[in-house]
């Protein structure tokens, strides 16, 4: 069965830390995988994504994901975490015929 | 990437009642989608409208309720009918691009029903 799973419902981080999101997937071939994020009020924004090729993937906003296919992840990263980097994070399996399975989403709580 | 717009951007809606969602692309595109975000839930596709056809509903989601205009290749509509507050969310459209498997999603419309 195809599926997109984030097992980290809240993450709470200091600015400036680091900052590692979770994604694991499960789909039978070559995956076409993406990170959105939605601040409050907002829609989806494309962070990054990743079709095939190199396997550490950079995006917007100083984010960058890496493709593991022997751990079935595609975790999102930041070296160091801002303020408004506050948001909720989705991780999405293309699945094909335009259709997207989305994870339940990482809220990010940054503290000051 | 298309440049999505919304309207309204949100409403507070009485039960009974129904609201139309308009959807607006800045470029043509054959694909949009409309996506519900229930509070504190991931996304759910719709149904997926092409211009010049029905639209394709998913399951658990039926055309009386979520009736879906797309009168061209920039615009779109969906109307949540008879409006109950579990129909409180927010509503998404998103355009494919990228030979379908990039997708890119408007600002959502923030729907409350009392």
């Amino acid at each position: 069965a195809q599926s997109v799973t984030q097992p980290d419902i809240h993450i709470t981080v200091s600015e400036g830390a680091s900052l590692e999101l979770r994604c694991n997937y499960s789909y039978g071939a070559t995956p076409y995988l993406f990170w959105y994020v939605q601040s409050p009020g907002q829609g989806l924004q494309l962070l990054l994504k990743y079709f095939s090729g190199d396997t550490l993937v950079q995006g917007i906003k100083g984010f960058e994901a890496e493709f593991k296919r022997s751990q079935s992840s595609f975790n999102l990263r930041k070296p160091s975490v801002h303020w408004s980097d506050a948001a909720e994070y989705f991780c999405a399996l293309y699945s094909g015929t335009y259709k997207y399975i989305f994870g339940t989403g990482t809220r990010l709580k940054v503290l000051a | 990437s298309a440049v999505i717009s919304q309207k309204p951007s949100r409403d507070i809606c009485q039960r009974g009642t129904s609201l139309t969602i308009q959807c607006q692309v800045d470029s043509q595109v054959t694909m949009m989608f409309w996506y519900r975000q229930q509070p504190g839930q991931s996304l759910t596709l719709i149904a997926t409208a092409n211009q010049g056809s029905e639209a394709t509903y998913e399951s658990g989601f039926v055309i009386d309720k979520f009736p879906i205009s797309r009168p061209n290749l920039t615009f779109s509509t969906l109307t949540v009918s008879n409006m109950s507050p579990e129909d409180s969310s927010i509503y998404l459209c998103s355009v494919a691009q990228g030979g379908g498997n990039e997708q890119f999603f408007g600002p959502g419309t923030r729907l409350t029903v009392l």
